[in-house]
């Protein structure tokens, strides 16, 4: 089946370490973003990516790091300069259509610091 | 940038009632798309409906159906004879057909419905 694959369910960051979200789509999709969410403020945007090599800083990028050397996979890096990590995170796909059609999600990462 | 703003953090319906949710939005834009996402317990997201801005006639499908009124920039969703399978957040969401990689959210309307 298509679809999108995030991993892990749930991640644990320590002080001063940087942690990676992972985020795989077997839908041959060009567009990926990923989404922060936090209680009672929807879902923001951090960094979107129309083409391999190349991605794009959204909403609430500081702190944050992609790479997108596969089509396949959009990784986020949360680094050690994001001071308020703990939230939700959701990666989308979407196929290129002039915004008409929706974007497809993965069951997301819930990020905690201990 | 346009704005999406959801004033019913949370909502409650009695089972097999009718419930309207309310979203509203700022653009300038005159071509856009409109989305009601569904997120239950499980934190899947999963579209309801879609609405193409250049369409009049409301989308339905099966028990949920909107209201567009694009003069008043306003967009609500009708859940027909609610289920409790229908208990989750709602978020709307605009989309430019000009810049399609800004999807913006709104804060979500948690849905409860009670048997």
């Amino acid at each position: 089946d298509g679809g999108i694959t995030q991993s892990p369910k749930y991640l644990f960051r320590k002080e001063g370490q940087n942690v990676t979200l992972s985020c795989e789509q077997n839908l041959n999709h060009d567009a990926m973003y990923w989404y922060r969410q936090d209680p009672g403020q929807g879902l923001r945007l951090i960094y979107y990516s129309q083409i391999v090599n190349d991605f794009q800083k959204g909403d609430i990028a500081e702190g944050y790091s992609v790479s997108r050397e596969k089509k396949e996979s959009f990784p986020l890096t949360v680094t050690s300069a994001q001071k308020n990590p703990t939230a939700f995170y959701l990666c989308a796909s979407s196929p290129p259509s002039g915004g008409r059609e929706k974007l497809f999600f993965g069951s997301g990462t819930q990020l905690s610091v201990l | 940038a346009q704005t999406v703003t959801q004033s019913q953090p949370e909502m409650s319906v009695q089972e097999a009632e009718t419930v309207t949710l309310s979203c509203t939005y700022d653009t300038s834009e005159s071509d856009y798309y409109l989305f009601w996402y569904k997120q239950p317990p499980s934190r899947q997201m999963i579209l309801v409906i879609r609405q193409e801005a250049y369409k009049q006639q409301n989308a339905t499908e099966n028990r949920f159906s909107v209201n567009f009124q694009k003069a008043a920039k306003s967009f609500s969703l009708k859940i027909s004879d609610s289920q409790l399978g229908d208990a989750a957040m709602y978020f709307c969401a605009y989309r430019s057909v000009y810049n399609n990689n800004d999807m913006r959210f709104g804060a979500g309307t948690r849905l409860t419905v009670k048997p």
